[in-house]
C-alpha cells in the first residue's frame, strides 16, 4: 500500500522559513518514473503545484516561487523535505505531499496518483 | 487565475448525468494528457481519471473522461449524493514546465 504522510509546524511567523517533511511507504524514491511533489491549497481556493523531485533526482519548481523553494530527499529514511523561505500570510493553506508519475507515448503524461492527507500551515504573527 | 478554465459550479439531480468542462491551450491540454481529481469536503484530492480517459482501479465506470483539441471534459452519470465535491482538471504545461490545475468546479447534487 502506497502512503505519504506530511509533518511539520502548524504555525509559522511571517518572514520565517517553513520546513515540511513527507514520509513515504510502499514505493521507492529511486524509481525514475515516480516522483514526489508538494502542492498546496489556500483556504477556499484551487490547488497549486509547488515543486517535485523524481527518482533520478531531477527537480522542477513553480517559476513564481522558485527563489523560495528547495526540495530534497533522503532515500535511507524514505523522506522528501520541502523548504520554503520568507513566508507571508498568502502562504497560509493546506500543503499536500503527493506521488507523481510521468510517462511518454504520443503525448506526455504527468499525474498525481496518491495524495497525503495534507497538513495545514498558518502564517501569522 | 488558472490558465485551465472550469465552470465554478454545476448542479444536477440524483440519477442524472453532468459534464464538467476544462478549457486550456496549445501548451497544456493540446500537447499533454489530462487528469481529473475529486475533492470531497475537508479531504485530500483523489485521482479520478488519468491519461485523459483512464480510471484507476476502484473508480466506478460512472466517471469518464475525454479530450479534444484544447479542451477536456469529465462526465458523471447516475449521480449520487456522495458525488457532491469539488472537481479539478490538471495537465502539464510546457510553458510553466510543470503541472497546472483548473480553478475547480463545485458539484451540487440537488
Amino acid at each position: 500500500q502506497v502512503t505519504l504522510k506530511e509533518s511539520g509546524p502548524v504555525l509559522v511567523r511571517p518572514a520565517e522559513t517553513l520546513t515540511l517533511t513527507c514520509t513515504v511507504s510502499g514505493f521507492s524514491l529511486t524509481n525514475g518514473r515516480l516522483g514526489v511533489g508538494w502542492f498546496r491549497q489556500p483556504p477556499g481556493k484551487a490547488l497549486e503545484w509547488l515543486v517535485h523531485i523524481f527518482g533520478n533526482d531531477a527537480t522542477s519548481e513553480n517559476p513564481s516561487l522558485r527563489s523560495r523553494l528547495t526540495i530534497s530527499k533522503d532515500t535511507s529514511k524514505s523522506q522528501v523535505v520541502l523548504t520554503m523561505t520568507n513566508l507571508d500570510h498568502t502562504d497560509t493553506g493546506t500543503y499536500y505531499c503527493v506521488r507523481v508519475r510521468e510517462e511518454w507515448d504520443d503525448q506526455y503524461y504527468y499525474f498525481m496518483d496518491v495524495w497525503g492527507r495534507g497538513t495545514t500551515v498558518t502564517v501569522s504573527s | 487565475q488558472s490558465v485551465l478554465t472550469q465552470p465554478p459550479s454545476t448542479s444536477a439531480a440524483p440519477g442524472q448525468r453532468v459534464i464538467i468542462s476544462c478549457s486550456g491551450g496549445h501548451s497544456n491540454i493540446r500537447s499533454n494528457a489530462v487528469s481529473w481529481y475529486q475533492q470531497l469536503p475537508e479531504t485530500a484530492p483523489k485521482l479520478l481519471i488519468y491519461h485523459n480517459n483512464q480510471r484507476p482501479s476502484g473508480v466506478p465506470d460512472r466517471f469518464s473522461g475525454s479530450k479534444s483539441g484544447t479542451s477536456a471534459s469529465l462526465a458523471i452519470s447516475g449521480l449520487q449524493s456522495d458525488d457532491e465535491a469539488d472537481y479539478y482538471c490538471a495537465t502539464w504545461d510546457d510553458s510553466l514546465n510543470g503541472p497546472m490545475f483548473g480553478g475547480g468546479t463545485k458539484l451540487t447534487v440537488l
